[in-house]
């Protein structure tokens, strides 16, 4: 069974630093990883999508790393705004039958002013 | 229209009362899922449709729960005889298909709290 960690649970930087928020994923047989972003009390927002043939993903000041066969991805935030505070999710979708994602337990990210 | 809408936002119910929860897909997406959100269990899979076909129902966590979609577009879930456990937040969200591009949009979810 799929399973999906996210490291660490919460992060509190201050504004303008770059950071990296970390996910691992325990079978590597994936079709494709995407990072959520969600907001107290909202949905979520997709961010980037990677297929498990890319090796990186890039959307403006984020930039997102796929190692399939070591089974992790990071998400790399650039230059952090207070508006990037926010609970950082990432979600596998695994190789066959199966359509729905598996998701990590999440990021909570504080970027202070 | 523009995302995934979900309706209500907020439900209060007592327990042993039967709720609905309707989503509307965004237009052309073949593609539905159901996902629940609770404290401390984090997002998990309840239910997938796909176009004409037969839904994959395996997430569902009990018999009390259903989901139907008509003309392959709006999509209720149906929780009978809640249960105090059955509090989370339902996310519906939708993708144009099932091939291994899908990427899912997700609606803004309906916040379930059964007293």
């Amino acid at each position: 069974k799929q399973e999906v960690t996210q490291i660490p649970a919460a992060l509190s930087v201050p504004e303008g630093e770059n950071l990296v928020l970390n996910c691992s994923f325990t079978d590597s047989a994936i079709y494709n990883l995407q990072w959520f972003r969600q907001d107290p009390g909202k949905g979520l927002t997709s961010l980037l999508l990677i297929q498990s043939s890319q090796r990186e993903q890039t959307s403006g000041r984020l930039n997102a790393s796929l190692d399939k066969s070591s089974g992790r991805s990071t998400l790399y935030i650039a230059a952090s705004q207070p508006g990037d505070s926010a609970t950082y999710l990432c979600a596998v979708r695994v190789s066959g039958s199966a359509r729905q994602l598996t998701f990590g337990s999440g990021t909570q990210l504080t970027v202070l002013p | 229209g523009a995302g995934v809408s979900q309706s209500p936002s907020n439900k209060v119910t007592e327990k042993g009362k039967d709720v609905e929860l309707r989503c509307d897909p965004i237009s052309g997406h073949t593609a539905l899922y159901w996902y629940r959100q609770s404290l401390g269990q984090g997002l998990e899979f309840l239910i997938y449709f796909q176009g004409n076909s037969a839904p994959d129902k395996s997430g569902l966590p009990s018999d009390r729960f259903s989901a139907e979609r008509t003309g392959g577009s709006v999509s209720t879930l149906t929780i009978q005889r809640t249960q105090q456990e059955d509090s989370a937040v339902y996310l519906c969200a939708s993708s144009t298909s099932a091939g291994t591009l899908n990427e899912q949009f997700f609606g803004p979810g309906t916040r379930l709290t059964v007293l």
